[in-house]
């Protein structure tokens, strides 16, 4: 299996300033035939369900803010909130779809300082 | 839009079957470029996918080695759904259960989830 890591484990931002959440696999998650990354990102807030942000590890999700976006290839990757609003205060998965099963981060739960 | 409404008791009884449905609307079950899943996230275990089933000419299912031996899921093409199964449940099952569709293995639309607590 794939194992995903985060760090860190909780991190507070002010409003209005950059929050960075880092992902590793245990190994890439990059396919060598597309040069694509299959790793998402998601956000979920208490008592809802996971909603993605950002797929291939770059693309944002249709109707996701710009201020969401994500980077790196192959073993690391990071989830960058540019200006943190008061609704982005939630938890942020990462996850990886390049071989069954696939297997979620810890998660990074992010609040306003 | 995409709609996956979850259905299934809240509580079982240990040793017995966790079985929940997730009906479809805005897709059909036999889309042949996707596939559905059960996750489901405890707060010892996060976020833990458990399977999937999928139509690519014929049915496929993949499941976690985890409940690879407890667990069935099944498409309803009739009433365009999906069911989970999960038999001979002990109380670390106890968890949030969620249905989700999923093009590729991620995960673009998911079910409201169901507290499902495995209890005598």
């Amino acid at each position: 299996d794939i194992v995903m890591t985060q760090s860190p484990d909780s991190l507070a931002v002010s409003l209005g300033e950059r929050a960075t959440i880092n992902c590793k696999s245990s190994q890439s998650v990059l396919y060598s035939s597309n040069n694509k990354n299959y790793l998402t990102w998601y956000q979920q807030k208490p008592g809802q369900p996971p909603k993605v942000l950002i797929y291939w590890a770059s693309t944002r999700e249709s109707g996701v803010p710009d201020r969401f976006s994500g980077s790196g290839s192959g073993t690391d990757f990071t989830l960058t909130i540019s200006s943190l609003q008061a609704e982005d205060v939630a938890v942020y998965y990462c996850q990886q779809y390049y071989s069954t099963p696939f297997t979620f981060g810890p998660g990074t739960k992010v609040d306003i300082k | 839009q995409v709609q996956l409404q979850q259905s299934g008791p809240g509580l079982v009884k240990p040793s017995q079957t966790l079985s929940l449905t997730c009906a479809i609307s805005g897709d059909n079950v036999s889309n042949n470029s996707t596939a559905w899943n059960w996750i489901r996230q405890s707060p010892s275990r996060g976020l833990e996918w458990l399977g999937r089933t999928y139509y690519r000419s014929k049915w496929y299912n993949d499941y976690a080695i985890s409940v690879k031996s407890r667990i069935t899921i099944n498409p309803d093409t009739s009433k365009n759904q999906f069911s989970l199964h999960l038999n001979s449940v002990t109380p670390e099952d106890t968890a949030v259960y969620y249905c989700a569709r999923g093009p590729g293995g991620r995960f673009d639309w998911w079910g409201q989830g169901t507290l499902v607590t495995v209890s005598s």
